[in-house]
């Protein structure tokens, strides 16, 4: 059965420091993707970044990238010059038969 | 503005009772989902549907229900027979699979009382 998991389940960092969120997954299929997903307090589940497995090329948008290390199953999330509207609960996933498995979330904060 | 509406955002329940948690998207995705997070624990997939009057148990479908007579509605129903229902509910849509981009509603906090 396809798994994902999150070491870390709370982080936090200064305001403008970089941050890096771990995750592993195991899984059997032969074509997948890599989530990672955005939930802030408000709740509302937002896409961060997405990683077509077959793409050696780690993806980025503006401050977020990943480094997908696809023999390690590892797909981490950096975060550079963090800020505040960041805080929120960052969940790794992976798509396996019409839906998607989640690891358990790693609560980040962003202080002042 | 396109998007998804859960409704209502919190509901209480006395035990016994059944009660239906709503989702409306115009998006005009084919896919919707049903998702419930407990603390400490990522997304569980409850059901799902790919397209209108079909739809797919998930891992966690005891003591929930379903319909999807129109593209654009999922409800889920929320039996006597869901032992722990108190949880939050994300409703979830795609436009085909997921491995497109996934949007959510805003969720359904529900406790039983």
């Amino acid at each position: 059965a396809q798994t994902v998991t999150q070491s870390q389940p709370e982080m936090s960092v200064q305001e403008a420091e970089t941050v890096t969120l771990s995750c592993t997954y195991d899984t059997s299929e032969n074509n997948y993707y890599l989530f990672w997903y955005k939930q802030p307090p408000s709740r509302q589940m937002i896409l961060v970044i997405r990683q077509e497995a077959y793409k050696q090329q780690n993806a980025t948008e503006n401050r977020f990238s990943v480094n997908f290390q696809k023999a390690a199953k590892s797909f981490s999330l950096k975060i550079s010059d963090s800020q505040l509207g960041d805080t929120a609960m960052y969940f790794c996933a992976t798509d396996s038969n019409y839906q998607l498995i989640w690891g358990a979330g790693t609560k980040l904060i962003i202080k002042p | 503005d396109g998007g998804i509406t859960q409704s209502p955002k919190y509901l209480f329940r006395k035990e016994g009772q059944n009660v239906t948690l709503s989702c409306e998207q115009n998006l005009n995705h084919d896919a919707m989902y049903w998702y419930r997070q407990d603390p400490g624990q990522g997304l569980r997939l409850i059901y799902y549907s790919q397209i209108v009057n079909d739809f797919q148990k998930g891992d966690i479908a005891e003591g929930y229900s379903v319909s999807r007579e129109k593209k654009e509605s999922f409800p889920l129903t929320v039996t006597s027979a869901q032992k722990n229902p108190t949880a939050f509910y994300l409703c979830a849509s795609t436009p085909d699979v997921v491995r497109t981009e996934a949007f959510f509603g805003q969720g359904t906090r529900l406790t039983v009382v």
